[in-house]
């Protein structure tokens, strides 16, 4: 069965940085656009950025660009998503999920923006 | 961007309720659409892709339809375990945008 698994979160101060990390098992890794969705403490779910298949097409919310960036490493058939600047407002569980249209989450990983 | 919503925001029903949800496109986005369910403190589950097609493993009782900018999602017969918050999102245009959420409680 495959699974995602999300690493990387945990409590950082405004204006830090964090690396989200995002593992498949199973194959076809590279087939699969992967995408990141976010989820503020008690809001809805908010789509933050996806990456194709071979790492040439990137896209983002605005809200992000120019602070977040998406990366994956298909070898290692893991998707990577680097938070610079971090603000307050970045405070959520953050998913990893495949596929455009997703149809397999992660677990989620918490960031926490507080000084 | 395209701005989705979603009704009602919540609604309670029964055990053995046939429920629907709607959502809206603020555009057309074909049938680009797909539905999630997200449990209290768990990651959101995929149901439904392509506005209509069932998601592998998910059970018959969840269905989608429509195309262009109206969307809905059915539950056949609500059951303990269906009682969450749905989610539907576009993946038409860029950036990909979610619904607000439809909160499903027991009656």
């Amino acid at each position: 069965e495959v699974q995602l698994v999300e690493s990387g979160g945990g409590l950082v101060q405004p204006g830090g940085s964090l690396r989200l990390s995002c593992t498949a098992s199973g194959s076809s890794f590279s087939s699969f656009y992967m995408t990141w969705v976010r989820q503020a403490p008690g809001k809805g779910l908010e789509w933050v950025a996806n990456i194709n298949g071979d790492g040439s097409e990137k896209n983002y919310v605005d809200s992000v660009t120019g602070r977040f960036t998406i990366s994956r490493d298909n070898a290692k058939n893991s998707v990577y998503l680097q938070i610079n600047t971090l603000r307050a407002e970045d405070t959520a569980v953050y998913y990893c999920a495949r596929a455009r249209g997703p149809n397999l989450w992660g677990q989620g990983a918490l960031v926490t923006v507080s000084s | 961007d395209i701005q989705m919503t979603q009704s009602p925001s919540s609604l309670s029903a029964s055990v053995g309720d046939r429920v629907t949800i709607t959502c809206r496109a603020s555009q057309h986005i074909s049938n680009y659409l797909a539905w999630f369910q997200q449990e209290p403190g768990k990651a959101p589950k995929s149901l439904i892709f392509d506005a209509s097609s069932l998601q592998s493993g998910v059970p018959s009782k969840f269905s989608g339809s429509g195309s262009g900018t109206d969307f809905s999602l059915t539950i056949s017969s609500l059951q303990p375990e269906d009682f969450a918050t749905y989610y539907c999102q576009q993946y038409y245009s860029y950036p990909f945008t979610f619904g607000p959420g439809t909160k499903v409680d027991i009656k």
